[in-house]
């Protein structure tokens, strides 16, 4: 069964740093792996998606990068800005399914 | 934002009553899925279908059964709800499989409390 971590759980930033939440996988068989941010009770908005075949992906300020056989993702965000202030979860995909961790959530404080 | 719209959006029901979730799409995608999400756990996969009448099972799929009779609309329904299917679920699509993925769409929850 695929089970990932996210950490940290929680991190507090001051506006414009630059960051980077990690994610790791016990199951390297993935198809592909997809981020998302999620604001309070709201659902879940996609930012990025990485092939299984790719290293990385970017959009905007933000970076992912993907190792599969080391069953690690990380997503760089540069230059954070409060706007940014949400949960972010990653979710490898298997056949028929995508798993998800518990997010990491982040405040950006102005 | 994909065209998702889960109703209701919040329900509040007794022990043992019936309970059935819609979603409904406007995209056409072919892949829809219901999740719960609960503390202390990354969602969680219920059901998933893979077209018109094609179903199958998730991950935490006891006590929930769906339908689709159409592809635009994904039901999901607690037989008999329990204390235990308090939670917030989501609808998701996709437009081909996970294993050739195009992005997964979710939509904005249905909170669920069972008394």
């Amino acid at each position: 069964k695929q089970e990932v971590t996210q950490i940290p759980a929680a991190l507090s930033v001051p506006e414009g740093e630059n960051l980077v939440l990690n994610c790791s996988f016990t199951d390297s068989a993935i198809y592909n792996l997809q981020w998302f941010r999620q604001d309070p009770g709201k659902g879940l908005t996609s930012l990025l998606l990485i092939q299984s075949s790719q290293r990385e992906q970017t959009s905007g300020r933000l970076n992912a990068s993907l190792d599969k056989s080391s069953g690690r993702s990380t997503l760089y965000i540069a230059a954070s800005q409060p706007g940014d202030s949400a949960t972010y979860l990653c979710a490898p995909t298997g056949a028929n399914n995508l798993f998800f961790g518990t997010g990491t959530r982040l405040t950006v404080i102005p | 934002d994909a065209g998702i719209t889960q109703s209701p959006r919040h329900k509040v029901t007794e022990t043992g009553t019936p309970v059935t979730l819609r979603c409904h799409q406007t995209e056409n995608h072919r892949y829809m899925y219901w999740y719960r999400q609960d503390p202390g756990h990354g969602l969680r996969l219920i059901h998933y279908s893979y077209g018109v009448k094609d179903t199958d099972k998730g991950e935490v799929s006891d006590g929930y059964s769906v339908s689709r009779s159409k592809t635009e609309d994904f039901l999901l329904t607690l037989e008999s709800a329990t204390s235990s299917q308090t939670s917030v679920y989501f609808c998701a699509i996709s437009e081909t499989p996970p294993q050739v993925h195009t992005e997964a769409f979710f939509g904005q929850g249905t909170r669920l409390t069972v008394v």
